[in-house]
């Protein structure tokens, strides 16, 4: 079972940009049998995923397409983390954001509540 | 996108009662080449992120209690509680893992009756 730490800011005013990051261990994030997602969960849109990043051979993202012009994943194998980057945010952004582990999501990070407000 | 949709969105059940919800998805989840339906289910409580009780439509997480079943196949699944004990109250998550964008349902929450 791996652990997953997550760190950013969760107060954002519109249009800046949403960055949070999530620290691994017990696992490698280059794992050729993993992928790594950010989820997020609002009264509104309950429980959505936002998008992942996996290795096979080389890096991979996929990405919702309600945020797909605005997100980024990015894997950092030196750190063994992975971030998110949400541009140009606006309040139905506000949410509580997972980072999580899988497919059928075993693992997840401790969720970061972001609120955006001006 | 795969809509999963459960029902009921609230239960009240007495403890040691048999608490059922059940969860439909729009298309189909199931999985030719391993011939397993890539549904999972949760429960969450306050505060705190989901918790994975079951995988493949009904094997049960490492650590789950046994009361924890769920069964179904294709686009009908069930979570079944056999005895409600006082630490499930939470609220019940489906979610298909088949294709993207996974998706989850709206939730349902059991509480004591």
């Amino acid at each position: 079972q791996a652990q997953l730490q997550q760190s950013g800011p969760g107060l954002l005013k519109p249009s800046q940009t949403l960055s949070l990051t999530c620290a691994i261990s017990g696992a490698n994030i280059s794992s050729n049998i993993d992928a790594w997602n950010w989820i997020r969960q609002s009264p509104s849109r309950g429980l959505e995923w936002l998008g992942r990043t996996y290795y096979r051979s080389q890096w991979h993202s996929d990405y919702a397409v309600s945020v797909r012009s605005r997100i980024t994943i990015t894997p950092d194998t030196s750190k063994n983390q992975f971030s998110l980057r949400l541009t140009s945010v606006i309040p139905e952004d506000t949410a509580v954001y997972y980072c999580a582990r899988g497919w059928a999501v075993a693992d997840w990070g401790q969720g970061t509540l972001v609120t955006v407000s001006s | 996108d795969n809509v999963m949709t459960q029902s009921p969105d609230s239960l009240a059940v007495s403890l040691g009662e048999r608490a059922t919800i059940s969860c439909k998805s729009s298309q189909t989840v199931l999985s030719s080449h391993a011939n397993k339906n890539d549904v999972a289910w949760y429960l969450q409580k306050p505060g705190q992120p989901p918790k994975l009780l079951i995988y493949w439509a009904s094997t049960r997480e490492s650590g789950v209690p046994d009361r924890f079943s769920g069964s179904g196949s294709g686009t009908d699944f069930t979570l079944t509680i056999s005895s409600l004990q006082a630490e499930d109250v939470a609220v019940y998550y489906c979610q298909q893992y088949y294709s993207l964008p996974l998706t989850f349902g709206g939730g349902t929450k059991v509480e004591i009756k």
